[in-house]
């Protein structure tokens, strides 16, 4: 079936980086963009940002341009989310979520990750 | 970035009653929106796509409008599994998510 499973949970320091996974199965991996999308403690969703692996063309949220990339790797049908200068409100569940048709730009997601867990503290 | 705005942010309802949730853009989106509920420690579910088209698998109880700037959730008549937090998604050239609607038992 189709699904997306992520890495597991991470804890990392101020100022750290941290590079989350996305794997994809059960459908065409460069046919469907992966959104980034991520959840503070008891807040809302946000969208962070978007690939397309059939281009590697990319879109990024204003509030994390230039402090977040997005890739692929179509040898292995995973994405991958890379968040930089980690601060303590970067605290959160990270979701990858794929678009529920193929364009070349982001759109609604029908799949989902379960989700991976980032703690920054020091 | 285009600004979501939903409201209410939480809504008290009970079985059976229909409820409406609204969600703003801060400029036109045509009909480039979705919404999804998300429950406690899951992933949200995609409800309605393209501002009024019902996902697969979703009850016909849910239904989207709307077109631009202003749209619209409604839930004809609640179930105990409805009760959760409500989100809007713009999906206009880059996206950005509502603040959230949690939608709670009276």
């Amino acid at each position: 079936q189709v699904q997306l499973v992520q890495s597991g949970a991470e804890v990392k320091k101020p100022g750290a980086s941290v590079k989350v996974s996305c794997k994809a199965s059960g459908y065409t991996f460069t046919s469907y963009g992966i959104s980034w999308v991520r959840q503070a403690p008891g807040q809302g969703l946000e969208w962070m940002g978007w690939i397309t692996a059939y281009n590697g063309i990319s879109y990024y949220s204003e509030k994390f341009q230039g402090r977040v990339t997005v890739t692929t790797d179509t040898s292995t049908s995973t994405a991958y989310m890379e968040l930089r200068s980690l601060r303590s409100d970067d605290t959160a569940v990270y979701y990858c979520a794929r678009d529920r048709t193929s364009t070349s730009a982001p759109d609604a997601c029908d799949i989902w990750g379960q989700g991976t867990m980032v703690t920054v503290s020091s | 970035d285009i600004q979501m705005t939903q409201s209410p942010s939480t809504l008290s309802a009970s079985v059976g009653d229909r409820v409406t949730i609204t969600c703003r853009a801060s400029q036109t989106i045509s009909f480039w929106l979705a919404w999804y509920q998300q429950k406690p420690g899951k992933a949200p579910k995609l409800l309605i796509y393209k501002a009024s088209t019902l996902e697969s698998g979703v009850p016909s109880r849910f239904s989207g409008s709307g077109w631009g700037t202003e749209f619209t959730l409604t839930i004809s008549s609640l179930q105990p599994d409805d009760f959760a937090t409500y989100y809007c998604q713009q999906c206009s050239g880059n996206s950005s998510f509502g603040q959230g609607t949690k939608l709670e038992i009276k």
